[in-house]
């Protein structure tokens, strides 16, 4: 079935150094591919998104971009802050429906 | 607009009780999604409500159950409780299939 792998963590950064978190899909169609940030004490929180191939995704400084040669969609940001610590999930869904699979997180910590 | 609200924010309950939550999705939005998050098994699709039916299920045993009203507000329950089903149970809404999900903050579930 569909799944989502990325990249095991924890990993810590120092401020404004720059970020990568890989994530790579397995589905049997073409899914719409998300990141979602989960910050403390909190539900998840849409980051970006793309729908189709060679989208790119962007928000906040952070980008992704839907690689379906490769089947991969992983999340860029050039500067990091301490605000961005969270736990960070790629997920996808397709078959129009909502049983979203999701990526068993990545928890960034970034020191100033 | 409000957002996606679920309670009790947090739960304590012994083996073999039974457990209601709820969740009041954004105004408009009339799909709503359950997840389980465990440290161990990350976040499990439990099942989709639209329009007051079932439209998609997960892996879980039926000691699981959900419904929705007509108003698109959803209850979950769980019955004969175990020690494995401590979790954050986070409720989601979405506009349309395939459509970014919007989280609650989740219910926190602690089975003693």
């Amino acid at each position: 079935g569909d799944s989502v792998t990325q990249m095991e963590g924890p990993v810590t950064l120092s401020e404004e150094a720059f970020l990568t978190i890989n994530c790579t899909y397995t589905a049997t169609g073409y899914p719409s591919l998300f990141w979602y940030v989960q910050y403390p004490g909190e539900g998840l929180q849409l980051l970006l998104k793309a729908t189709k191939a060679d989208d790119k995704g962007s928000n906040k400084g952070f980008e992704a971009t839907y690689r379906k040669e490769t089947t991969s969609f992983h999340l860029e940001k050039g500067s990091v802050q301490v605000s961005d610590s969270a736990v960070y999930f790629c997920a996808l869904s397709e078959n129009n429906n909502n049983d979203m699979r999701f990526g068993a997180g990545t928890r960034l910590t970034v020191k100033p | 607009k409000a957002g996606v609200t679920q309670t009790p924010r947090y739960l304590i309950k012994t083996r073999g009780q039974q457990v209601t939550l709820s969740c009041s999705p954004i105004s408009g939005h009339r799909s709503v999604s359950w997840y389980q998050q465990t440290p161990g098994q990350g976040l499990q699709f439990l099942f989709e409500y639209f329009s007051e039916t079932q439209r998609n299920k997960g892996n879980f045993p039926g000691r699981f159950s959900g419904r929705q009203f007509s108003n698109s507000r959803s209850e979950m329950n769980v019955s004969t409780l175990e020690l494995g089903d401590s979790a954050l149970y986070l409720c989601a809404s979405s506009s349309a299939a395939n459509s970014p999900l919007h989280f609650g903050n989740g219910t926190r579930l602690t089975v003693t």
